[in-house]
């Protein structure tokens, strides 16, 4: 299986704030990378696919980018609706499709 | 707009099997290129992707639960379905039902809101 980790686990940060969130795959996955919010109760929301795509709806504050092993999510300046937990997905292995643990964002 | 909607019961006795169906409107589940999946999540935890099929009823599970899995699709219903066999405690999660895209690029791009099954006695 294609490991994925998350860093950090949680985060602290305030509203307007530039935020990173990393994820490693324990192989290449070239550019097969996902990522989505979930907030409390709801279903995950995917934000970019293919490492680096914007999915139609989500606002441009939302990038993506890296390849290979090493993967991040970048929200360039937080709004109070971006509070959530972001989880990281591997589409390389479509026989076994896998998740990073989720980092949670909240409020400083 | 593609809608999906969990459906089924919400305990489930330890040792028996859990059922799921999820349910489309606004798309034709046969419609293709898209497969459909499950993920579940135990309460308070992350993802986990359960199990995928085609519209040509092609399945693909997680090695950790194929022993116990069977996913089906009725096209005239525009509907598919999870059976989880010999269920403990710990299959106890939200299930979400979602679409994915074909090829390696392929992401959960609409997914069910979810459906919470507990198993206990």
């Amino acid at each position: 299986d294609i490991q994925m980790t998350q860093s950090p686990s949680s985060l602290s940060a305030s509203v307007g704030d530039r935020v990173t969130i990393t994820c490693r795959a324990s192989q290449s996955i070239f550019s097969y990378l996902n990522w989505y919010q979930q907030k409390p109760g709801k279903a995950p929301r995917l934000l970019i696919y293919a490492a680096s795509s914007l999915q139609s709806g989500v606002p441009s504050r939302f990038s993506g980018s890296g390849s290979g092993t090493d993967f991040t999510l970048t929200i360039s300046s937080l709004q109070p609706e971006d509070f959530a937990t972001y989880y990281c997905q591997q589409s390389y292995n479509t026989l076994m499709y896998t998740f990073g643990q989720g980092t949670k964002l909240q409020n400083k | 707009q593609l809608q999906l909607q969990e459906s089924g019961p919400g305990l489930v006795r330890p040792s028996e099997t859990l059922s799921l169906t999820c349910t489309l409107s606004g798309a034709s589940i046969s419609s293709g290129p898209y497969y459909w999946g499950w993920i579940r999540q135990p309460p308070g935890k992350g993802l986990e992707w359960v199990g995928t099929i085609y519209y040509s009823g092609s399945t693909y599970y997680n090695p950790s639960l194929k022993s116990r899995l069977t996913m089906s699709i009725d096209t005239s219903k525009n509907q598919f379905s999870l059976s989880l066999r010999s269920v403990t405690a710990t299959d106890t999660a939200v299930y979400h039902c979602a679409r994915l895209g074909p090829g390696m690029a392929a992401a959960f791009d609409h997914w069910g809101q979810g459906a919470l099954v507990t198993v206990s006695s």
